[in-house]
């Protein structure tokens, strides 16, 4: 099967600070990426749609100025979560899909887990 | 709205008996998949499942089946001969051909009894 990976897998900050996640589709050209935050003990809610050369669309009460996602390439996007506060502390998913639109099925990274002191 | 419910936080199930996780959407797109995933503690999502809004036979994966009833727009997640390798959070979710992306339900947490 397809192959999406994310780095890092663990990530601690200290408040204030930024920090990039990394997504990449291993073996597949990825036109969209989608990335996603699940807090503990609950589902995972979508934050915003990556499309590749594209500005990425962020979903309602998703801060873009805070959330900076860049998907220069069509086998890597980036999640940057810029001064970061403790509220920012989460497990981080992105996924991608192979086809454009379509209802087929996407692919998930390993997530990363963000703790910011 | 919601548009992905499922209603069990928690199930529990003695191991290989099967057990029956509930699903139910919303939508008014003529064409989606349906989708269920798995989430054990490490936090990787496992996919477990498809089932395409044409499809008229349900989908089988293994140990999984997925009871779809499109006119109740149900898609329960059967897993027969349960292991104590199958607890884990289980995701139903829902991509329609008129969005890009897909939404997760609330999620159901299963643990499997020895």
């Amino acid at each position: 099967g397809a192959v999406v990976s994310q780095h890092p897998s663990w990530v601690i900050c200290k408040s204030g600070t930024s920090v990039k996640i990394e997504c990449r589709s291993l073996d597949f050209q990825a036109t969209t990426m989608f990335w996603y935050r699940q807090f503990p003990k609950q589902s995972l809610m979508l934050m915003a749609t990556s499309n590749e050369g594209s500005k990425a669309t962020y979903e309602q009460g998703v801060e873009k100025d805070k959330f900076l996602i860049n998907h220069a390439s069509l086998t890597l996007s980036t999640l940057t979560v810029t001064s970061a506060h403790p509220e920012d502390s989460s497990f981080y998913i992105c996924s991608a899909s192979m086809y454009p639109g379509g209802t087929g099925e996407l692919f998930f990274g390993e997530g990363s887990r963000l703790t910011v002191l | 709205a919601q548009k992905i419910t499922q209603t069990q936080p928690g199930m529990f199930v003695q191991e290989k008996e099967a057990v029956t996780l509930d699903c139910t959407y919303d939508t008014s797109d003529q064409s989606y998949g349906l989708f269920w995933y798995k989430q054990p503690s490490s936090g990787e999502m496992i996919f477990l499942i498809y089932q395409g809004s044409y499809d008229e036979q349900n989908a089988t994966e293994g140990r999984y089946s997925l009871n779809f009833q499109k006119a109740r727009k149900s898609a329960n997640l059967v897993i027969s001969a349960s292991q104590l390798g199958d607890s884990a959070m289980y995701f139903c979710a829902m991509r329609e051909s008129n969005n890009n992306d897909m939404r997760f339900g609330a999620g159901t947490r299963l643990t499997v009894k020895p």
